[in-house]
């Protein structure tokens, strides 16, 4: 069973900060939060990972807080290549190696 | 660095049959994890294998099965298809640190008629 809640889809203008938010009341100390993202018919795309601390690459930022207990990810820019379905995830590697995916958000980028 | 590959792209069987789903992971990954997606279940896990071993599995009828080469290249067979079986096959590779990120294959489209 996924062990996240995600809004089920969100809308978000071309040009602006797209903020998805993500549940996580029962994590674990050793799980991290992971973020994929799937354009229709695709792989998922790995996007962005964190602990505790706040992340940033060049695709996202994530955001959690300091309970652990839900996270955001951003999109600073959003465009319309954006447009995807976005899961998040809790995901240990010690002896489960499964990631476990949610139904996610279906976010949608407005010219 | 090259994606993870899979073979075929698409592929169209027939119920009864048996069809064999290929992935190539990432150079110098040496896990590989299987994935069925459908519209009704969403992405599931059905197993991974690390130096040519399961080690684990999700919850998937026996006629799901699989197996790793020695050049971490990996297969999946389907046998006795049946019209539930058609869905996104995908394949995701790590190298098998821990929490190392799985990367995701483009999958192979199976429709089973």
């Amino acid at each position: 069973d996924a062990k996240t809640t995600q809004p089920p889809s969100m809308d978000c203008a071309e040009g602006r900060a797209a903020n998805l938010p993500c549940n996580h009341s029962t994590i674990s100390g050793n799980e991290y939060v992971y973020w994929y993202r799937q354009i229709h018919s695709q792989g998922p795309q790995y996007i962005i990972h964190g602990l505790k601390n706040n992340e940033t690459n060049e695709m996202a930022s994530l955001i959690i807080t300091e309970d652990r207990k839900s996270s955001t990810l951003i999109l600073p820019h959003a465009t319309l290549r954006d447009t995807a379905v976005y899961y998040c995830i809790v995901f240990s590697s010690f002896g489960n190696e499964k990631l476990t995916f949610g139904t996610g958000t279906r976010l949608t980028i407005i010219p | 660095k090259a994606g993870v590959t899979q073979t075929p792209r698409y592929l169209i069987k027939t119920r009864g049959q048996q069809v064999t789903l290929s992935c190539s992971p990432i150079s110098g990954h040496r896990s590989v994890s299987w994935y069925q997606q459908t519209p009704g279940q969403g992405l599931q896990f059905l197993f991974e294998y690390f130096s040519e071993t399961q080690r684990n599995k999700g919850n998937f009828p026996g006629r799901f099965s699989g197996r790793q080469f020695s050049n971490s290249r990996s297969e999946m067979n389907v046998s006795t298809l049946e019209l539930g079986d058609s869905a996104l096959y995908l394949c995701a590779s790590r190298w098998s640190g821990d929490q190392e990120t799985q990367y995701f294959g483009p999958g192979t489209r199976l429709l089973v008629l």
